[in-house]
Order: structure tokens, then C-alpha cells, then sequence
């Protein structure tokens, strides 16, 4: 059973073009979280979603920044027009729902330049 | 709302000494609890895990006893070694909410 997938590792952008990160669950989650950690610092909650619906986003910046996880294929979280301050590590987490743990993939390393 | 709060950072320990990461949560209800660990460059792994009060997680030679008396949650081993040199986030889930503490950096020196 493949653990949670994220592509690309590493991912390289200049100022005001997109990125797009993209996370697989494990076989069987339909919830996706998505986290981002800065240098030295803990994990920022951005968003939680479950097949085809957005349950939490109030981490999510209100402008340039969105999640789908749709029906079939992975979860994207799309940041348009990145700016430097976008530099960070995302992670992708999946679980089953509700009081149980969930299951981080090894992130996506954006630099934006 | 939820919450946890771990010990801060960082932490400096000399190889077989005894670990201590204290942890505490806020919560509506009755959380589930758990100690992840991140490695360098690495996402974060799930260590143990525990899901009601009294219940006793543990691996890798790492314990946490779920304390609802004192909504305590704290990390202990009794000999550290070199490769446990980690960032380690205590985190908690209630309902469909997954919060984590802001991680302990723990060094172990040989």
C-alpha cells in the first residue's frame, strides 16, 4: 500500500508564475490536509477537504491561493502569481475522517525566485 | 477552540539520558492524541498514538500516557540516542480537525 505521494519534491518558480502542488492519498482516505511549514517553524494549517468538497480553508490566504480534491485524481493546491514570501515546504496529509490520525507525504519544496 | 501547546525549544540531551516532552491540549471533547516525528528534510511520521483517557501509546521506545485529569499528553524515553535528533509535534483530532503543537527540536550529542 504506497503511502502519500506528492509531486514534484522540489519545485522552482519565479515571481508571478504558478505553482501547482499535487498530492495522492493513500488507497482508501477520501480527507486531504494541506500544511505549510516555513524554515524552523511549526505547520500552518491552509486547508481540509474531502472528495469533491472543501470542508475547512480557513487557513488558506484569501487571495492566489486554492485546493480541489476532486472526485477522480489528486489533490492540487494552486497558488497563482507566487511572490517570494510563498517560499516554504507543503505537505499533503490523508486519513479516514473523524478522531484519527492522518498520513503525511514528504512535501513539496517551493522556491520561488 | 482546539489547541495544543508543547514545551519549547530546543532541547539538548546527551546520548542515554532520560526525555521529556511535555505536551497539553484544549478541547471540546475527547480528542484522539498523537506524537509525530520529522526527520531533516522528511515529512512528519506518525510515532504513537492514543485515543481515549488512561490509554498508553508507545514505539520505538517512546511513551505517552493520555492524561484527561491534566488533558496531558507528554513524550518520554528513557535512553535517547544520536538518531533520535528529530522535530518532534504533539498533535490532537477532534471531529474532522487535525491541530498540531508548534514542534520541539530535540539534538542528542554523542
Amino acid at each position: 500500500n504506497a503511502g502519500v505521494m506528492q509531486n514534484p519534491r522540489h519545485l522552482v518558480r519565479r515571481r508571478g508564475q504558478e505553482a501547482r502542488l499535487r498530492c495522492s492519498p493513500m488507497k482508501g482516505h477520501s480527507h486531504v490536509y494541506w500544511y505549510r511549514q516555513l524554515p524552523e517553524e511549526g505547520l500552518k494549517f491552509m486547508v481540509y477537504l474531502q472528495k469533491e468538497n472543501i470542508i475547512d480553508e480557513s487557513g488558506m490566504p484569501k487571495e492566489r491561493f486554492s485546493a480541489e480534491f476532486p472526485k477522480e485524481g489528486p489533490s492540487i493546491l494552486r497558488i497563482q502569481q507566487v511572490v517570494r514570501g510563498d517560499s516554504a515546504a507543503y505537505f499533503c496529509a490523508s486519513g479516514t475522517g473523524l478522531n484519527t490520525e492522518a498520513f503525511f507525504g514528504q512535501g513539496t519544496r517551493l522556491t520561488v525566485v | 477552540g482546539n489547541s495544543v501547546t508543547q514545551m519549547e525549544g530546543p532541547v539538548t540531551l546527551s546520548e542515554e539520558a532520560f526525555l521529556t516532552i511535555n505536551c497539553t491540549y484544549t478541547a471540546t471533547g475527547y480528542p484522539s492524541l498523537f506524537w509525530y516525528v520529522q526527520y531533516p528534510g522528511e515529512g512528519l511520521q506518525l510515532l504513537l498514538k492514543a485515543t481515549k483517557a488512561d490509554d498508553k501509546g508507545s514505539n520505538k521506545g517512546f511513551e505517552a500516557t493520555y492524561r484527561k485529569e491534566t488533558t496531558s499528553f507528554h513524550l518520554e524515553k528513557g535512553s535517547v540516542q544520536v538518531s533520535d535528533s528529530a522535530v518532534y509535534f504533539c498533535a490532537l483530532s477532534w471531529g474532522q480537525k487535525l491541530v498540531f503543537g508548534q514542534g520541539t527540536r530535540l539534538t542528542i550529542n554523542p
